[in-house]
């Protein structure tokens, strides 16, 4: 079991470039997130979704896209990266149930945006 | 709009200490509460999770407490040891809007000197 896999783990874009971040799960999980971390802010979500075929925006979702391509596969896309998206994202899946939503994360992917 | 608070925000002890790490919220309808670790450029790992109809749960020298009414959680390490240098997430999973949401807190960066 693999768990949670994200790639890449580094990146560096230019300003105006675009990005797919891959995100994927191996563990049957219904629900997938993407984050994003910055100092002195902690952990933010971007977007969700909750089941195959379904995204949500979460608190900051502006300045990105997801898809949720299958049940393993959840990936975000920046289409015109800023300064401001200058971050570690992660990505997590959950196990979906009302007792439990527990989530699980993966490694992160550095980006740097100049 | 959910709130985490975690205090300290740093925390140096010797090794062989016991310890508490504190975070409260805001709004007390949570779902679960997970305690997470996070190691210098590294991802999150779930260390601790506890439903809402809980109050507490344990694991190995680890113990996490939840009190619903007061808004509050606690992190128990016992018999700390350097291997326990990191920094501590609390999150809880509430529902906003139709949706499940997790908030982090901010963190406790933990160092225990040999």
């Amino acid at each position: 079991n693999a768990g949670v896999t994200q790639t890449p783990k580094f990146q560096v874009l230019k300003t105006g470039q675009s990005m797919t971040l891959q995100c994927a799960q191996d563990m049957n999980h219904n629900s997938m997130y993407w984050y994003r971390q910055d100092p002195g802010m902690g952990l933010r979500l971007i977007y969700y979704s909750a089941s195959e075929g379904t995204t949500d925006k979460g608190e900051v979702p502006n300045g990105y896209n997801v898809s949720r391509l299958n049940k393993r596969e959840f990936s975000l896309r920046l289409e015109s990266a800023a300064p401001s998206q200058t971050s570690v994202y992660f990505c997590a899946s959950g196990g979906q149930g009302a007792s439990s939503y527990e989530q699980y994360f993966g490694p992160g992917t550095r980006l740097t945006v100049t | 709009k959910q709130e985490v608070t975690q205090i300290p925000a740093a925390l140096s002890v010797p090794e062989g200490e016991n310890l508490v790490l504190n975070c409260s919220f805001t709004d007390s309808a949570i779902y679960n509460l997970q305690w997470f670790r996070q190691d210098p450029g590294k991802g999150l790992t779930s260390l601790l999770l506890i439903q809402s109809s809980q109050r507490e749960q344990t694991s190995g020298r680890l113990n996490a407490s939840l009190d619903k009414s007061s808004g509050r959680s606690t992190l128990y390490i016992a018999a700390s040891q350097p291997g326990d240098s990191a920094t501590y997430l609390c999150a809880n999973l509430y529902s906003g809007a139709g949706s499940y949401q997790l908030t982090f807190g901010k963190g406790t960066k933990l160092s225990v000197i040999p």
